[in-house]
């Protein structure tokens, strides 16, 4: 079964510190995607960052940065010096091909970034 | 550019009542997706079409029929509404591949 799993209901990080926001997946397809996308509270989703199962490097854009560890199966997202307009709910989703391409996402995790 | 674009943003139904959400979008992509966000639960896959022609369901489709109209259009229709169906619903689109989804600005529906 394809399952993504955010076991950080919320979570407080101080401006300008960095903040890890956990994210582990289960599925046998060997090509699959891993997304982070961002909720503000106006509730537009936004891509924020993209790493493919056989790309070897972590991905980086910017001030977000993916933790890929493919044996552990976890996707972490890496937020360095977080800005007050860093508060928001996150997700992490992925793509699989099995049974049809589609995407599921994790239950979120929300971030207060404290000034 | 329009990306993709949903219709009714708010909804207002009676329980029994039926209705149909509209999505369209404009990007040629293959797949199309709708979604229903509730506090906690993040977003679940209601039912997704992988190319046109195909419909197939996600985690929670009970309650819920769609139309992969045409390449550009994928509707959800509620034919007996609940209360239960109160929430936020998502539409959208990816290409055929491992890509970002573009998505809908949401329809906020409330079943009393």
């Amino acid at each position: 079964a394809q399952k993504i799993t955010q076991t950080q209901p919320g979570m407080f990080v101080q401006e300008k510190e960095a903040v890890t926001l956990d994210c582990t997946y289960d599925t046998s397809d060997p090509s699959y995607g891993l997304f982070w996308y961002k909720q503000p509270s106006s509730g537009e989703m936004i891509f924020l960052i993209y790493q493919g199962s056989y790309d070897q490097q972590n991905a980086t854009e910017g001030r977000y940065s993916l933790n890929f560890q493919k044996a552990r199966k976890s996707a972490n997202l890496v937020i360095s010096a977080s800005q007050l307009g860093d508060s928001a709910m996150y997700f992490c989703a992925m793509s699989t091909n099995t049974g049809g391409f589609k995407t599921i996402f994790g239950a979120g995790t929300r971030l207060f970034v404290k000034a | 550019n329009a990306g993709v674009t949903q219709t009714p943003k708010f909804q207002v139904l009676k329980t029994g009542q039926s209705m149909t959400l509209q999505c369209a979008q404009d990007m040629n992509h293959n797949s199309m997706y709708w979604y229903r966000q509730d506090p906690g639960m993040g977003l679940r896959l209601i039912y997704y079409s992988a190319s046109e022609g195909t419909t197939d369901k996600g985690e929670v489709p009970n309650g819920y029929n769609v139309s992969r109209l045409n390449k550009r259009e994928f509707s959800l229709r509620l034919e007996s509404a609940a209360p239960s169906q109160t929430s936020v619903y998502f539409c959208a689109s990816t290409p055929q591949s491992h890509a970002e989804a573009f998505f809908g600005q949401g329809t906020r529906l409330t079943v009393v």
